[in-house]
């Protein structure tokens, strides 16, 4: 079965800061993908990650994907109140069709 | 505009009654998905139709039972219902080949 692991689940940061949450799965997957979910809100999607050493940036975020250590980053770079959300990897598991497994969530937020 | 939407956004109701959601989109995908979001944000893969045929059906409790009429809607019909079937539910929308997947606004169901 499929596992995916995010950490933290909790991250407070102040404004102009840098910082990393990590994605780790437990088995082998083709694609991964990032989501921004703000309260009450639907889930955006924000990145497709789909080979080993892919690396995907928009703003002051950027991803990458090791596939080898079954590990993604979400860096984020001088955080701005706005990036204030949760934010969901998800893997994909499926063979015929997509099946997403999603870690916790990482619940960030930006103090100024 | 609205790419994946779903009816209603608010559903609060007594135990043991039907209810029901429906989800359309207009993305042209060809295949539909249910999560549920559980109070802790965690997401689960419920159900997926592709072409309207069933493809995923994970251990969810038989009261619930999707229904594709076609390819651009699925509902999700919820038998009796319990309070542990409070949750936001989730419609979401692929290509089979493409797989990024694009989510509705929720339906957030109260069970009192």
């Amino acid at each position: 079965e499929l596992k995916v692991e995010q950490n933290p689940l909790f991250l407070s940061m102040q404004e102009g800061k840098n910082y990393t949450i990590y994605c780790n799965y437990s088995t082998t997957s083709d694609r991964l993908y990032w989501y921004r979910q703000d309260p009450g809100k639907s889930l955006e999607s924000l990145f497709v990650l789909l080979s080993n050493g892919a690396v995907k940036q928009e703003g002051r975020l950027m991803a990458s994907l090791d596939t080898k250590a079954r590990l993604s980053t979400l860096h984020i770079t001088a955080a701005v109140h706005d990036l204030s959300a949760t934010y969901f990897c998800a893997v994909d598991g499926g063979t015929s069709g997509s099946r997403l497994t999603f870690g916790e969530g990482t619940q960030l937020t930006v103090n100024p | 505009d609205t790419a994946v939407s779903q009816t209603p956004k608010y559903l609060v109701t007594q135990m043991g009654n039907d209810k029901s959601i429906k989800c359309e989109q207009n993305l042209g995908h060809d295949t539909m998905y249910w999560y549920k979001q559980d109070s802790k944000k965690f997401l689960k893969i419920m159900f997926s139709y592709n072409n309207k045929e069933l493809i995923i059906n994970e251990t969810v409790p038989n009261r619930f039972s999707p229904k594709s009429p076609d390819k651009a809607h699925l509902n999700l019909h919820i038998n009796s219902l319990e309070l542990g079937d409070s949750a936001v539910y989730f419609c979401a929308s692929s290509h089979a080949q493409a797989r990024r997947q694009f989510f509705g606004p929720g339906t957030r169901l109260t069970v009192l």
